[in-house]
């Protein structure tokens, strides 16, 4: 089956604009989480949606939001974007929180911000 | 609150060298959960194992294994025979139970480097 599949893979915005990432679970999978990954913070977990409620945040401004469909595609949203946004944008889903079964990743979507 | 330590942050080894990547974890839950994830040039993650702080016995998947010890909070990863496919970073991660299971700690990565 597919696997996680993020879109775009790669974006260039400017400073102040928003952007909009998107990411399509594994077939079944009901659980996706999102995290940035920067050389000088590493991997950081953003927030995490099951059925299309958000279940945990992690330590970012409001500027970081997301959302998650009935069919469990997810978007996250970074407004008024800052250079320090620049960073690969990570999606991995789930198939249910506390089971028994791994995340898997999608290869990211890398953003520049300029 | 809890963390993760990979104090190798680069290591270098010659193909057919056994390799052992280190972390130590600090949770004060008495359920966790730890992992390792291996992100090649590609970028995406790929899942290695999971271990549940219950299950401290030590586990071999061909050429690799890893060791739990809960007593000196360490989750180390050691690659038998290494070989240049094994050239990834690394990523130790803790997530615990009382907080979120999905909320996943990562450590700051190991990058391996296997020579031809």
């Amino acid at each position: 089956k597919a696997g996680v599949t993020q879109t775009p893979r790669y974006l260039i915005k400017t400073r102040g604009q928003q952007v909009t990432l998107s990411c399509s679970p594994i077939s079944g999978h009901r659980s996706v989480s999102w995290y940035q990954q920067t050389p000088g913070q590493g991997l950081q977990f953003l927030f995490e949606y099951f059925s299309e409620t958000q279940r945990n945040k992690g330590n970012f401004p409001g500027r970081f939001s997301g959302r998650q469909f009935s069919n469990s595609r997810s978007e996250m949203n970074v407004s008024t974007l800052e250079l320090g946004d620049s960073a690969l944008y990570l999606c991995a889903s789930s198939e249910a929180r506390r089971s028994n079964t791994e995340a898997f990743f999608g290869q990211g979507t890398r953003l520049t911000v300029v | 609150a809890q963390k993760v330590t990979q104090a190798q942050t680069e290591i270098s080894v010659v193909e057919k060298e056994d390799v052992t990547l280190d972390c130590v974890y600090e949770t004060r839950d008495t359920t966790y959960y730890l992992f390792w994830y291996k992100q090649p040039p590609s970028g995406e993650l790929v899942f290695l194992i999971r271990r549940n702080s219950f299950d401290e016995q030590n586990e071999i998947s061909g050429r690799y294994s890893w060791n739990f010890q809960k007593s000196t909070s360490s989750f180390n990863f050691t690659i038998t025979a290494s070989q240049v496919v094994d050239s990834a970073v690394y990523f130790c991660a803790l997530s615990e139970e009382e907080t979120s299971y999905d909320k996943v700690i990562f450590g700051p990565g190991t990058s391996l480097s296997v020579i031809p």
